[in-house]
């Protein structure tokens, strides 16, 4: 199955320092999602898009839905030991009336205090 | 309070049993879904149910089978035929197609171990 392309795979950080990270995807979503796991529980929404070029904002989080409407990124900002996870990217499809969600696969972060 | 519930959170079968993994919502969504996850991996699609008594195979479906006899409930068996059903199950539901209700909201899953 399809699987979105999201870099990087792993990274170590400072505490208080910026995070970068993004998906990308040969086909066209009508909405990215993006999310956060914690070890041995369920992906949590963080934020949603659902427009060419929306830039959306969730406290110290702030994503983006690209103008070609094949990638996506997502920013944290003075990033602390909570941020520690697997963050996800998601794309929508819909083919024949039904919707499915592509996924990433993932971008560990580990924050250094 | 709205949400998914998955039980049990771990479960250990004898290999060769069929095993069953519940899904249950309350936010009222037409669409539920079943994912794996394997160590350091993604997640897959076995299943996926739009509307109440209808479903489609999604990525990896061999192996396991569904149901969607109400709205609120999405169970899923993992049959003996999965050659490796050691994994972390996620249960998923949305109500796609709507302007601002395409998110997908995740329960906390369910870890099967087969011995």
């Amino acid at each position: 199955g399809q699987q979105l392309n999201q870099s990087p795979q792993s990274m170590f950080i400072q505490e208080g320092e910026d995070v970068s990270m993004n998906c990308t995807s040969s086909s066209i979503f009508n909405t990215w999602l993006w999310y956060k796991q914690d070890p041995g529980e369920g992906p949590v929404l963080l934020i949603a898009l659902y427009k060419a070029g929306e830039l959306t904002s969730n406290g110290r989080l702030t994503a983006q839905f690209g103008i070609t409407r094949k990638d996506s990124f997502l920013n944290i900002s003075a990033s602390i030991p909570s941020d520690v996870g697997i963050y996800f990217c998601a794309g929508q499809t819909r083919a024949a009336g039904t919707y499915k969600y592509i996924f990433g696969t993932g971008t560990r972060l580990k924050v250094l205090a | 309070d709205g949400g998914i519930t998955q039980s049990p959170k771990y479960l250990f079968r004898k290999e060769g049993q069929n095993v069953t993994l519940s899904c249950e919502q309350n936010l009222n969504h037409d669409a539920m879904y079943w994912y794996r996850q394997d160590p350091g991996q993604g997640l897959r699609l076995i299943y996926y149910s739009q509307i109440v008594n209808d479903f489609q195979k999604g990525d990896i479906a061999e192996g396991y089978s569904v149901s969607r006899e109400k709205k609120e409930s999405f169970p899923l068996t993992v049959t003996s035929a999965q050659k490796n059903p050691t994994a972390f199950y996620l249960c998923a539901s949305s109500t796609p197609g709507q302007a601002s209700y395409n998110e997908q909201f995740f329960g906390p899953g369910t870890r099967l171990t087969v011995l």
